[in-house]
């Protein structure tokens, strides 16, 4: 059965360096998503990406997010600077399109900022 | 805004009976999608069961099944023959066509030998 799959599984990153997850979303699947899900804690939506362009933003998605689908496959996050806050899992996601309305995870990216 | 409320933060079963996790939610949409997802402890977010607002038959998944009250705005999930794989927590979500999902805050469900 298709996935969705993600890198790095688990990332330490000292403050204020940059990171980049990634993700690969299921081959036909034209929405795709980011959540964060901060220890103990529900998920929240980031953002959500539709025909090369974000579609969707929370209030949590500042300027030092941003998305990106560089090529055919790949659907990125990055964090410009992170900060001690940053520490969550960040969960890719995607789906079909509108007539599916559900929505597949991938594994999770476990972040840590110390 | 829509909201999704799950009043019971933990619940416990034994094993092989019957639970019942509760769910409310909050919108002034009248078509939108309704879903329970499970996060075992390595924390990977797995669909469970979806339900279609338009549908006015409950959605059964082999021993999970919902209650999908509409004019209640409610959504329980009922799990039959607990299993110690069922371990885990609950989130109910909650979508609009081609908006977020908007989560739940979750039911940690410990089933107990």
């Amino acid at each position: 059965e298709p996935e969705v799959t993600q890198t790095p599984s688990h990332q330490v990153t000292q403050m204020g360096q940059e990171v980049i997850l990634r993700c690969v979303p299921i081959s036909n699947h034209l929405y795709f998503y980011w959540y964060r899900q901060i220890l103990g804690q529900k998920v929240e939506f980031l953002v959500s990406f539709y025909n090369n362009e974000i579609s969707e933003k929370s209030e949590i998605f500042d300027d030092q997010f941003s998305v990106e689908r560089p090529d055919g496959s790949n659907f990125t996050l990055k964090i410009r600077s992170t900060k001690l806050e940053d520490s969550a899992m960040y969960f890719c996601a995607s789906t079909p399109g509108t007539s599916s309305n559900t929505i597949y995870f991938g594994e999770g990216s476990w972040l840590t900022v110390v | 805004a829509q909201t999704v409320t799950q009043s019971q933060p933990e619940m416990s079963v034994q094993e092989a009976e019957t639970v019942t996790l509760s769910c409310t939610y909050d919108t002034s949409e009248n078509n939108y999608y309704l879903f329970w997802y499970k996060q075992p402890p390595s924390r990977q977010m797995i669909l469970v069961i979806r339900q279609e607002a338009y549908k006015q038959q409950n959605a059964t998944e082999n021993r999970f099944s919902v209650n999908f009250q509409k004019a209640a705005k409610s959504f329980s999930l009922k799990i039959s023959d607990s299993q110690l794989g069922d371990t885990a927590m609950y989130f109910c979500a909650f979508k609009t066509s081609g908006s977020r999902l908007t989560f739940g805050e979750g039911t940690q469900l410990t089933v107990n030998p």
